[in-house]
């Protein structure tokens, strides 16, 4: 069982809306991430958050906007979205530095369908 | 810079079929691998990992060994099940630290009755 929650599962947003994809993750981990991943293709790299900072932006449009506000959530704010944005958002946590080499944790995913 | 390969899919088998999907890759320094399954429609779940050359990562009756010499990270499974049918992904991190995990194209397997 994952211990990163996301929500919604399944989000229909249209062009012109506002919503937020929500994570949480309770094992301690000071880093947490975003991914994007599209049919059949690996996750992507948006953005990477450690110690509630952001650290890593890999030239994400800013229609996505990141927030941190504590260890323990992450969320991902979309505005003025285009269909081609359409997928499975990923978020992801681990410990910043260790031994084991960053495992990263995914949760489930959100499914993001714009309309 | 690093980077991920693995066999082509997908990959179809019969049930208690021997599995081996093939993965490579190419660092610098150290890195640290690992196996992620995504199961359709769900996230990633971390399979298996290794930390250093030699090292044998387990779990499931899956288990992939870090050959340094060979730049490989092999998945192997004695005798799959219809419930193994999913997409592997291959990948590593870098061991300094820098939150990037790169990833292998993924490898769909499908295992039939």
């Amino acid at each position: 069982d994952t211990e990163v929650t996301q929500t919604p599962k399944h989000l229909v947003m249209g062009m012109t809306n506002k919503k937020s994809l929500k994570c949480e993750q309770h094992m301690g981990h000071r880093a947490m991430y975003w991914y994007k991943q599209k049919a059949k293709k690996p996750p992507e790299l948006m953005f990477v958050y450690s110690y509630e900072k952001l650290s890593i932006n890999e030239s994400v449009p800013s229609r996505f906007s990141p927030e941190c506000p504590n260890s323990s959530l992450l969320n991902l704010h979309l505005h003025a979205l285009q269909p081609e944005d359409s997928a499975l958002y990923l978020c992801a946590s681990s410990p910043v530095r260790g031994s084991s080499g960053n495992t990263i944790y995914f949760g489930e995913g959100s499914w993001l369908t714009v309309v | 810079g690093d980077s991920v390969t693995q066999m082509e899919g997908p990959v179809t088998l019969s049930e208690e079929a021997f599995l081996t999907i093939n993965c490579t890759y190419t660092a610098t320094g150290y890195p640290s691998l690992f196996w992620y399954v995504q199961y359709p429609g769900e996230g990633l779940q971390l399979l298996l990992k290794a930390t250093k050359a030699d090292d044998k990562g387990s779990n499931k009756g899956f288990e992939a060994t870090y050959r340094k010499e060979t730049t490989s990270f092999h998945l192997e499974k004695g005798s799959v099940q219809v419930s193994d049918s999913a997409v592997y992904f291959c990948a590593l991190s870098d061991p300094r630290g820098y939150q990037k995990v790169t990833f292998g194209t993924g490898t769909k397997l499908q295992v039939i009755p």
